[in-house]
């Protein structure tokens, strides 16, 4: 298997919801990340996941909230967004934090409305 | 931070045609990957380059690392229209341990 796997594709909530995004791979990758994409700009990294730990989180606010259950599976819990988040939340995962090349997952299209 | 530059910012090609972008970096690399995203599509690995003055070639790409391990470069020979997306280059971000895309390159191909 050499897929990421992103549930759900699309998702629309309101600025009082709490959902999550969901991220699998079973490729034995140690490291996953969570990055947003705004139309017709490049991936900007949120958070970094090393062998199951939070290593890296980009400042970002505490309305995004991550989580890596196990080494297979990482989220993304959400709570009270604003219509700015709206966005293509992409899952990527590699071997390790260091010189691999990232298999990122199809995204989530979230609109916040 | 860290940061890459990449240029130009869109191109547009009719098929057969030439494509180059252009990736720097103020800091030397330790290495740089490069990525396609198809429109509507997610970011897809193409190939990381490690090494001074490397050269790769994957069909009808041919990627490059400056020597000085500052710059690097995507060629398409004879685009297609298959080609078209956004190339992304990323390299290490400060500190290590993270990957950080540059503004990419919007390539539309006419047929």
């Amino acid at each position: 298997d050499t897929e990421v796997t992103q549930t759900p594709k699309h998702l629309v909530m309101g600025m009082t919801n709490k959902k999550s995004l969901k991220c699998e791979q079973h490729m034995g990758h140690r490291a996953m990340y969570w990055y947003k994409q705004k139309a017709k700009k490049p991936p900007e990294l949120m958070f970094v996941y090393s062998y199951e730990k939070l290593s890296i989180n980009e400042s970002v606010p505490s309305r995004f909230s991550p989580e890596c259950p196990n080494s297979s599976l990482l989220n993304l819990h959400l709570h009270a967004l604003q219509p700015e988040d709206s966005a293509l939340y992409l899952c990527a995962s590699s071997q390790n934090t260091g010189y691999s090349g990232y298999t990122f997952g199809s995204g989530t299209r979230l609109t916040v409305v | 931070g860290q940061q890459v530059m990449q240029i130009p910012q869109y191109q547009h090609v009719q098929e057969g045609e030439d494509f180059t972008t252009y990736c720097n970096s103020s800091t030397t690399l330790s290495n740089i990957q490069w990525y396609k995203q198809r429109p509507g599509g997610h970011p897809v690995f193409l190939i990381q380059l490690v090494k001074s003055g490397e050269v790769k070639k994957q069909k009808r790409l041919t990627f490059q690392f400056g020597e000085a391990k500052k710059n690097s470069s995507l060629h398409i020979t004879a685009t297609q229209t298959t080609d078209v997306g956004t190339y992304f280059c990323a390299g290490p971000g400060t500190g290590g341990f993270k990957t950080i895309f540059g503004a990419g390159t919007r390539l539309f191909v006419k047929a």
